[in-house]
């Protein structure tokens, strides 16, 4: 089977920077992926990691350590709309493409 | 920018009832994709539509539930007789592929149809 773990919750200032760890264990890996959800809202894609090391897209960058089970989100900057979940998913090998998504981090911006 | 399009975006329906979700999935995605979000929880796979046929299903995915490509744009969830833990958020998503290459393997969702279930 498949654990992921995030922690629930995180608040930070607007214009910092907030890192946003994920852990997980499956059976045979093949890829991680961040989405963001506003409440009520569908996931919206952020970043995607099947190999070691830090992918950057403008503000967001996500790095993964596949020996260690280990991801974060770096979201820098930070601004008010990035109040949302962050949602840590993994797709496991053996072709498909099902993720397993974790619980979310449920992220507040404050002034 | 391509997007997947859910109708409706809410329905209630009594228990026992069945209950139709369609999606219109970004026209040249080949895979399809069911979630399901209950208020306050993690989002679930339900099943995977490749080829005109399942390609994988979880076990919530059980014989109530049915997936269908009716025609070359639409594609429906129907839960057969509702109960009320069917009560959620089911979200719709297709990808143009499901390798290693990024970008091909990246689920687009669409908004969502919220099902409550009296």
């Amino acid at each position: 089977g498949q654990n992921i773990d995030q922690p629930t919750e995180m608040t930070a200032t607007e214009g910092a920077i907030v890192q946003i760890n994920c852990t997980y264990q499956t059976s045979g890996f093949n890829g991680l992926f961040w989405y963001q959800q506003h409440a009520g809202e569908a996931p919206t894609f952020l970043s995607y990691n099947v190999l070691d090391g830090l992918e950057e897209k403008g503000r967001f960058s996500s790095f993964l350590s596949r020996s260690k089970g280990y991801s974060y989100l770096l979201l820098k900057e930070l601004q008010m709309k990035d109040s949302a979940s962050y949602l840590c998913a993994v797709r496991r090998g053996g072709g498909g493409n099902k993720l397993t998504f974790g619980t979310g981090t449920q992220l507040k911006v404050e002034l | 920018e391509p997007e997947v399009t859910q109708t409706p975006s809410h329905q209630v329906t009594q228990m026992g009832q069945e209950v139709i979700l369609r999606c219109v999935p970004i026209s040249n995605h080949l895979y399809f994709y069911w979630y399901r979000q209950i208020l306050g929880q993690k989002v679930e796979f339900l099943v995977s539509f490749y080829n005109n046929e399942i390609s994988e299903k979880s076990e919530i995915f059980d014989d109530q539930f049915s997936v269908e490509r009716p025609d070359g744009s639409n594609f429906t969830l129907k839960i057969r007789s509702t109960k009320l833990e069917d009560s959620a958020m089911y979200f719709c998503a297709s990808s143009s592929g499901q390798g290693l290459v990024s970008g091909a393997n990246v689920l687009t969702f669409g908004a969502g149809s919220r099902l409550t279930v009296l």
